[in-house]
C-alpha cells in the first residue's frame, strides 16, 4: 500500500514565523513531489514541487526532498494569515504505468495575526 | 477564462438517483482526472484519462461511470446513489500523465446524497 503521511495538524503559528509543514511516503519509487494548499471550500492549487534530494526555493515557500528518508517538507517564511489553509503533500512515480498523484490527508494551517 | 471548469456546483439528490457531473478543459491538456474529496478531506483518485482512453481505475464501485467524449472532456456518471457518496468530486487535468507535470484542478462538485 503506497502510504503519504502528514500531521493533520491544525498547526498555529503566529504571523511573521516561520510555519514547517512535514510530509513522509511509504513508496520508494518515488520521483516527484508536490505541495498543493487547499483553502476552505476551494480547489487544491500547486505551490512548489520538487524532483531532486536537497532544497529548492520560490519566494517565501522553500521545498525540502529527502529520498533516502523517505521525507519532504514544506517551509513558509514570513507566515502571512492569508498562508492560512490546509496543504496537500503529494508524491508521484514517474515513467510510464505510473500515471497518479497520491494525495496525503493534508495539513491545516493556521497563522494568528 | 476558466481552465477546467465542472457543473453542477452543487448537487443534491435522493439515494438511488442517478446524477452526472461533467468536466471541460480548455487547457490543451491530454489527461485528466476524477478525485473525491471526503468530509476529512482526503483527496483519493478515482479516474484518470488519457486521450480518451482510460489509464487509472481505482477500486471504485461500478455504479461510476467515466466517459471522455473527447480529450477536453471528462464526464462521471453515478447510478443508484448512496449515502456514503456524498463528497466533493473534483475535475483535473495535465499536459502528460507520467511526467511530474502539475494537475489543474476545477472548482468542485459538492454531492449530498438525502
Amino acid at each position: 500500500q503506497k502510504e503519504v503521511e502528514q500531521n493533520s495538524g491544525p498547526l498555529s503559528v503566529p504571523e511573521g514565523a516561520i510555519a514547517s509543514l512535514n510530509c513522509t511516503y511509504s513508496d520508494r519509487g518515488s520521483q516527484s513531489f508536490f505541495w498543493y494548499r487547499q483553502y476552505s471550500g476551494k480547489s487544491p492549487e500547486l505551490i512548489m514541487f520538487i524532483y531532486s534530494n536537497g532544497d529548492k526555493e520560490d519566494g517565501r515557500f522553500t521545498a525540502q526532498l529527502n529520498k533516502a528518508s523517505q521525507y519532504v517538507s514544506l517551509l513558509i517564511r514570513d507566515s502571512q494569515p492569508s498562508d492560512s489553509a490546509t496543504y496537500l503533500c503529494a508524491v508521484k512515480r514517474s515513467g510510464a504505468g505510473s500515471y497518479q498523484l497520491t494525495f496525503g490527508k493534508g495539513t491545516k494551517l493556521s497563522v494568528i495575526p | 477564462d476558466t481552465a477546467v471548469s465542472q457543473t453542477p456546483k452543487y448537487l443534491v439528490t435522493q439515494m438511488g438517483n442517478d446524477k452526472s457531473i461533467k468536466c471541460e478543459q480548455n487547457l490543451g491538456h491530454d489527461t485528466m482526472y476524477w478525485y473525491k474529496q471526503d468530509s476529512k478531506k482526503f483527496l483519493k483518485i478515482m479516474f484518470s484519462y488519457n486521450n480518451k482512453e482510460l489509464i487509472i481505475n481505482e477500486t471504485v464501485p461500478n455504479r461510476f461511470s467515466p466517459k471522455s467524449p473527447d480529450k477536453a472532456h471528462l464526464n462521471l456518471h453515478i447510478n443508484s446513489l448512496e449515502l456514503g457518496d456524498s463528497a466533493v468530486y473534483f475535475c483535473a487535468s495535465s499536459q502528460d500523465p507520467a511526467g511530474g507535470n502539475e494537475q489543474f484542478f476545477g472548482p468542485g462538485t459538492r454531492l449530498t446524497v438525502l
